[in-house]
């Protein structure tokens, strides 16, 4: 079945610093990807929609400046959290669309990240 | 509908025992509707899914019931099992045929006590 490896599942960063999250579709490309940010014992919040080769679509709400993200081959969606702050601490979750038997939308694992 | 931040509802339930969790959506325009398992610190699981053409689609122990007129669905689990308790998720979008987006529900603790 259709696998998203996201890496890495878990990261300490300074604040102020940027941290890179990957996305990598493994069986399959992915011409689109999504980004969530999930805060404890709350749903998923989409951040943004990732088309491959163009701009990605921000939720409203969401800082494209701060959240970057770069799709830049099928198979690839990173999201950059740029000065970082203790309040981006969270889980982030990508997710990539596969056509398989069940029309996945087939999700990583997810990144802890917290900002000290 | 849009998850608004609430803190999770818990159900529990006794292993052996049925379960059904409930889900209410908001756009009437959706027409894929997919359940998601999620374990602790872990991504969603895809559980099963169905389409607005359907009121009722069976998987292995689970079964997905839509009422499009109240727009509500639920997931009903058979003989629950220890290995069942995570957050469940209910997620909706439009056109099961591109890449849109899913928008999830606010999720339910399922947790089974031996």
């Amino acid at each position: 079945g259709a696998v998203v490896s996201q890496h890495p599942s878990r990261v300490i960063c300074k604040s102020g610093t940027s941290v890179k999250i990957e996305c990598r579709s493994l069986d399959f490309q992915a011409t689109t990807m999504f980004w969530y940010r999930q805060f404890p014992k709350q749903s998923l919040m989409l951040m943004a929609t990732s088309n491959e080769g163009s701009k990605a679509t921000y939720e409203q709400g969401v800082e494209k400046d701060k959240f970057l993200i770069n799709h830049a081959s099928l198979t690839l969606s990173t999201l950059t959290v740029t000065s970082a702050h203790p309040e981006d601490s969270s889980f982030y979750i990508c997710s990539a669309r596969s056509y398989s038997e069940h029309y996945g939308y087939t999700f990583g694992s997810g990144t802890r990240l917290t900002v000290v | 509908g849009e998850s608004v931040g609430l803190h999770l509802p818990t159900l529990s339930v006794q292993e052996g025992d049925n379960s059904i969790i409930n889900c209410a959506y908001s756009n009437s325009a959706s027409d894929y509707f997919i359940w998601y398992k999620q374990e602790s610190g872990k991504g969603p699981q895809f559980i099963i899914d169905i389409r607005s053409n359907m009121d009722k689609r069976q998987g292995q122990r689970v079964t997905v019931l839509l009422n499009k007129t109240v727009k509500h669905l639920s997931l009903q689990i058979a003989a629950t099992q220890p290995g069942d308790s995570a957050v469940y998720f209910c997620a909706e979008t439009r056109g099961a045929g591109g890449g849109n987006k899913l928008t999830f529900g606010t999720g339910t603790q399922l947790k089974v006590e031996l």
